[in-house]
């Protein structure tokens, strides 16, 4: 079956940089483009960031574009999302998803890593 | 952007009675309009996408409809595993693909 299980969250200073993994199993990596989404603490959805299925395609959230870099390493079935310039504001569950195959809605979605920025 | 607006924030609904929760666009999404479960501590769960079509392995019991701008996902004879919140997304022009805020479906 499906899975994405992320990995790497942290509390970090203001400031700092960190990067999220994203392992995925159960389907074939190189045939989906993948999403990176986040929620904050009591609040809805947000949706970051896109990567196509190779990797030549990326597309961001105005809130993140600059600062955050999505990636992919199709040899290791995994999906990464560096974070530079951390904000509180960007305290949140960060989950990757993975997309339908039309670049529409999110059919599996992990369970996500929580990144908490705070000095 | 396209922001999505959920109503009501919250739902109070017996077991066995219907819920009907509403989403609307504030510009038509057309049938581009995904439903998503999510339960405490859980990933979110593709319900619903193309406005009406059921994903794989979700009860009939769930249901979904509305175009344009407005939007609908029914709940019909709620079980206990159905409390949780639901989050509507469009995906008709993006980026950035939008969600709602979410309705919180409580007993």
């Amino acid at each position: 079956q499906v899975q994405l299980v992320e990995s790497g969250g942290d509390v970090v200073q203001p400031g700092r940089s960190l990067r999220l993994s994203c392992a995925a199993s159960g389907f074939i990596f190189t045939n989906y483009a993948m999403h990176w989404g986040r929620q904050a603490p009591g609040k809805g959805l947000e949706w970051l960031a896109l990567i196509s299925y190779d990797g030549s395609d990326k597309y961001y959230a105005d809130s993140v574009k600059g600062r955050f870099t999505i990636s992919r390493d199709n040899s290791k079935n995994t999906l990464y999302l560096q974070m530079n310039s951390l904000r509180a504001e960007d305290t949140a569950v960060y989950s990757c998803a993975r997309d339908s195959g039309g670049l529409d809605y999110f059919d599996y979605w992990g369970q996500g890593a929580l990144v908490t920025v705070s000095s | 952007e396209i922001v999505m607006t959920q109503s009501p924030a919250t739902l109070s609904v017996s077991p066995g009675e219907r819920a009907t929760l509403s989403c609307r666009a504030s510009q038509s999404v057309s049938s581009n309009l995904a439903w998503y479960q999510q339960k405490p501590g859980q990933a979110p769960r593709l319900l619903i996408y193309g406005a009406s079509t059921r994903a794989t392995g979700i009860s009939a019991r769930f249901s979904g409809s509305g175009s344009g701008t407005e939007f609908t996902l029914t709940i019909s004879s709620l079980q206990s595993e159905d409390f949780a919140v639901y989050f509507c997304q469009q995906y008709d022009n993006w980026p950035p693909y939008t969600f709602g805020q979410g309705t919180k479906l409580e007993i």
